[in-house]
């Protein structure tokens, strides 16, 4: 049973808009999530995080927002540039094991010049 | 530094066939995983390991096995390839910590075949 799900397997964007990629999870023990980002032909690469204590974490155009009541978080690229075209895959941790990941089938992002 | 390291990238096997996948990470990291990704599967956990000398099973770990002997190294061994176990194999290693999040580092990956 996936504990983290990704519903739209694709996403397209124009240059300069923004992208939002949402990650809907089941298991009430994640406490941190986690966005990687991946290329074809290259494994995933950590791209940001947040912890279950917070609700939102940013770090240049990347921000990541976790609605715990929801079970849900999301990623928002403002603004979105061609070389963001990837797949972008979120992950949690589950702190009951502390060191089992879970992902969710990822997104696939175009972003139009 | 080189990071985590996979070999072989690709590989074809027939059905019934043994074989290891080699990984290795060169930032003294304690822990190592491996993962595999299926299409529309994302990418599931088969064994992972906090320190030379102790393993555990993920999510998927039949078929699998695993041993940590060094803190660099951490193999995959199919002992009886099936079709089913054909996919893309990824190791990633990372820092254990009693707290914040433990960002993973991830291998180019092994593309698989089982025939």
């Amino acid at each position: 049973d996936q504990q983290v799900k990704q519903n739209s397997p694709s996403l397209s964007v124009q240059e300069g808009r923004i992208s939002i990629l949402n990650c809907d999870y089941t298991n009430s023990m994640f406490d941190y999530f986690l966005w990687y980002k991946k290329y074809p032909a290259e494994g995933p690469t950590f791209l940001i995080s947040i912890s279950s204590i917070k609700d939102k974490n940013e770090d240049g155009r990347f921000t990541v927002f976790l609605n715990k009541s929801a079970k849900h978080l999301s990623l928002h690229i403002v603004p979105s540039q061609p070389g963001d075209s990837a797949v972008y895959f979120c992950a949690a941790r589950d702190r009951t094991t502390g060191n089992q990941f879970y992902f969710g089938t990822g997104t696939s992002l175009t972003v139009i010049p | 530094n080189a990071g985590v390291t996979q070999t072989p990238k690709f590989q074809v096997l027939k059905t019934g066939q043994s074989m290891t996948l080699q990984c290795a990470q060169d930032m003294n990291h304690e822990y190592m995983s491996w993962y595999r990704q299926d299409p529309g599967m994302g990418l599931r956990l088969i064994h992972y390991s906090v320190g030379a000398g102790i393993t555990d099973q993920g999510e998927v770990p039949n078929g699998y096995n695993v041993s940590r002997s060094t803190t660099e190294d951490f193999p995959l061994r199919l002992l009886s390839a099936a079709p089913s176990q054909t996919s893309v194999y990824f190791c990633a290693s990372s820092r254990v910590g009693t707290g914040g999040y433990n960002e993973q580092f991830f291998g180019p990956g092994t593309r698989l075949t089982v025939l």
